[in-house]
């Protein structure tokens, strides 16, 4: 069974520093594909950043990096030079075409951005 | 559309009453699903459509619900008989279902209230 931990229901950090939120996550697969996604007040989720299980480079995008560790299925997301716009749920999620199309959520964690 | 819309944003129904909720997925997305986020808890997958076929219905937590995708577009959630422990989130995405590394475009949900 696929299952994605999220254990930090809620962080905070101060404008401007850097903040990294866990992730860890259970399977038998070897072909698989990370995700962490943002959801603000709106609902909306956006996706942040994507790893796929096969890189080994930790994948980039502007302000937010993954420390993704494979052997002890960690998926770590580091936001640096917070902004006050990063505050929201975070969910880390997991996909393998192995079974399906299902995207597999934690259960998130809040962040608060402090001014 | 430019999006992944969902009708109605907010819904208020008295328990034992059937709701429809809707969902225009991203033009010439093939693949849809459903999630539910209840309050403080992470994405529970409901059901996954490719086309107008559904190939996993494993997530409905009972016979009250259903789905349904006319078109290859626009989806249907429908709950029977609705209870309190409905009131949730109703999130859809859609995807093109395609290539190794695609992610979900998601909508903003729907707001269910049963009272």
């Amino acid at each position: 069974a696929q299952t994605v931990t999220q254990s930090q229901p809620e962080m905070s950090v101060q404008e401007a520093e850097t903040v990294t939120l866990s992730c860890t996550y259970d399977t038998s697969e070897s072909d698989y594909y990370l995700f962490w996604y943002k959801q603000p007040p709106s609902r909306q989720m956006i996706l942040v950043i994507r790893q796929e299980a096969y890189k080994q480079q930790n994948a980039t995008e502007n302000r937010f990096s993954v420390n993704f560790q494979k052997a002890a299925k960690s998926f770590s997301l580091k936001i640096s030079d917070s902004q006050l716009g990063d505050a929201a749920m975070y969910f880390c999620a997991y996909r393998t075409p192995n079974t399906g199309n299902q995207f597999y959520f934690g259960t998130g964690t809040s962040l608060t951005v402090i001014p | 559309g430019a999006g992944v819309s969902q009708s109605p944003s907010n819904k208020v129904t008295e328990k034992g009453k059937d709701v429809e909720l809707r969902c225009d997925p991203i033009s010439g997305h093939t693949a849809l699903y459903w999630y539910r986020q209840s309050l403080g808890q992470g994405l529970e997958f409901l059901i996954y459509f490719q086309g107008n076929s559904a190939p996993d219905k494993s997530g409905l937590p009972s016979d009250r619900f259903s789905a349904e995708r006319t078109g290859g577009s626009v989806s249907t959630l429908t709950i029977q008989r609705t209870q309190q422990e409905d009131s949730a989130v109703y999130l859809c995405a859609s995807s093109t279902g395609q290539g190794r590394n695609y992610g979900y475009t998601f909508g903003s949900g729907t707001r269910l209230t049963v009272v």
